[in-house]
């Protein structure tokens, strides 16, 4: 089946715009998760949802950042007044419902292809 | 706050050596993933472990992990090219069968290897 979409897969802008990326999960998939990951490191945590309520969302680094997933599918991750350190690629990943049997019960995340942001 | 620390950070292998990656973390967690990434790709999920004691092996690669000693290994055997990539492992703070959700990765170790 499919596996989760990002869009765009590029984004270009400048400093001070707003962007929006968007996360398709897999069909399904209740737990969203959006990530950012900087040139050479691991990704970070920035959002988790279930459903359609953000259940943790420690890891946003400031309020410049928002995301939002009305209907319990697609999520839009929201910058606002973007900065040159915003440049990284974004991560969405999605994983079953608890209490799925099996080891996806156990919150194994399936990644999209990322969204790379530049900020100039 | 949870740390997860891999290494070595880069690790330069000739085809058909043997070598170990190690993952280390700081808080209790009895669940780790490791995940695969290729330039300019996405991370491609490689082995859930889900108990100390765990081991799960799929071709030249093989997964342990030591609950007690807060301890992930990635066990490379008689490397092939096909194996460069950066790897990941990834700690879901987690206890008594609850998962929080959030995945804390290490930095990565980039592997590549040499005919």
């Amino acid at each position: 089946g499919a596996g989760v979409s990002q869009t765009p897969s590029n984004k270009v802008t400048e400093k001070g715009k707003y962007v929006e990326l968007r996360c398709d999960p897999i069909s399904g998939h209740t737990a969203l998760y959006w990530y950012r990951q900087s040139l050479g490191q691991g990704p970070e945590f920035l959002i988790y949802f279930q459903g359609t309520g953000a259940a943790d969302d420690s890891g946003l680094p400031n309020d410049r950042f928002f995301a939002v997933r009305p209907e319990g599918s697609v999520s839009t991750l929201k910058i606002q007044r973007t900065e040159r350190g915003d440049s990284a690629v974004y991560l969405c990943a999605s994983s079953r419902p608890k209490g799925t049997s099996g080891r996806s019960s156990y919150n194994e995340q399936f990644f999209g292809p990322g969204t790379r942001l530049t900020v100039l | 706050e949870l740390k997860v620390e891999q290494n070595p950070l880069f690790l330069s292998m000739q085809e058909g050596k043997n070598y170990t990656i190690y993952c280390n973390y700081s808080t209790t967690s009895d669940r780790l993933y490791w995940y695969r990434q290729d330039p300019g790709k996405s991370l491609e999920s490689l082995f859930v472990l889900l108990s100390n004691g765990a081991v799960k092996q799929e071709g030249r690669l093989m997964a342990s992990l030591d609950t007690k000693a807060r301890l992930s290994t990635l066990h490379i055997t008689a490397a092939v090219h096909d194996l460069s990539a950066t790897y990941f492992c990834a700690v879901d703070k987690s206890a008594g069968g609850t998962s929080y959700g959030k995945l804390t990765f290490g930095q990565g170790t980039i592997l590549t290897v040499h005919p």
